[in-house]
């Protein structure tokens, strides 16, 4: 199976800040990843595939990158909507597998 | 409108079955494929189930084979889980989630509201 670690699994920012989201995939998964959104008591929300194209309807704030092992999900000035946990996901192979999340907390 | 219905959870007793529905409106549902995800409370996601868009392929977490069955009816424009053997660590919101593939790849698209299952004596 692939082993998705994500990190920070927390992270404490300001409006305005710039953030970044790292996974790293235990083997090579092309650039089969996505980014998702999740707020306490909501369904996810689709943010990234493909590793760096945006789903959309998503705010150019949020970009991703990478291939490969390493993906970062960045954005670029924190709003106050922002606030949420993040999970990447791999769909290269089964099982599919996601990050641990990142919770992202108001500084 | 994309809409992604679940519904069918509910509390059970420890070896208990329950079925869960999701249904889709909004898309064209024969054309992707669908998913089942998990989230114990407090917790994060873990992908449980796929199934391909004409129903032929389907792959399950280990911590679910040959207990839990996913299916589908692209004629009622719907998906379903068949829980069964149900534990305490079941216990999660189950959501359904579409996924598309197209020239450049696949990706997951919308996502249910979830429907939670509680599994305690």
């Amino acid at each position: 199976d692939i082993q998705m670690t994500q990190s920070p699994s927390s992270l404490s920012a300001s409006v305005g800040d710039r953030v970044t989201i790292t996974c790293r995939a235990s083997q090579g998964i092309r650039n089969d990843l996505g980014w998702y959104q999740q707020k306490p008591g909501k369904a996810p929300k689709r943010l990234i595939y493909a590793a760096s194209s945006l789903h959309s309807g998503v705010p150019s704030r949020f970009s991703g990158s990478g291939s490969g092992t390493e993906f970062t999900l960045t954005i670029s000035s924190l709003q106050p909507e922002d606030f949420a946990t993040y999970y990447c996901l791999q769909h290269n192979s089964f099982p599919h597998t996601f990050g641990q999340g990142t919770k992202l907390e108001i500084e | 409108q994309v809409q992604l219905v679940e519904s069918g959870g509910g509390l059970v007793k420890p070896g208990g079955s329950l079925r869960l529905s999701c249904a889709v409106s909004g898309f064209t549902f024969r054309d992707y494929y669908m998913n089942w995800i998990r989230q114990a409370p407090g917790k994060g996601l873990e992908w449980v189930s796929y199934i391909s868009s004409s129903g032929s392929t389907i792959y399950y977490a280990d911590s679910v084979k040959g207990r839990f069955t996913i299916s589908r009816d692209n004629a009622k424009n719907s998906l379903y889980l068949q829980l069964n053997s149900l534990r305490a660590e079941d216990t999660a919101v189950y959501y359904c989630c579409s996924g598309y593939c197209y020239g450049g790849g696949c990706y997951y698209d919308h996502w249910g509201q979830g429907t939670l299952v509680t599994v305690s004596s």
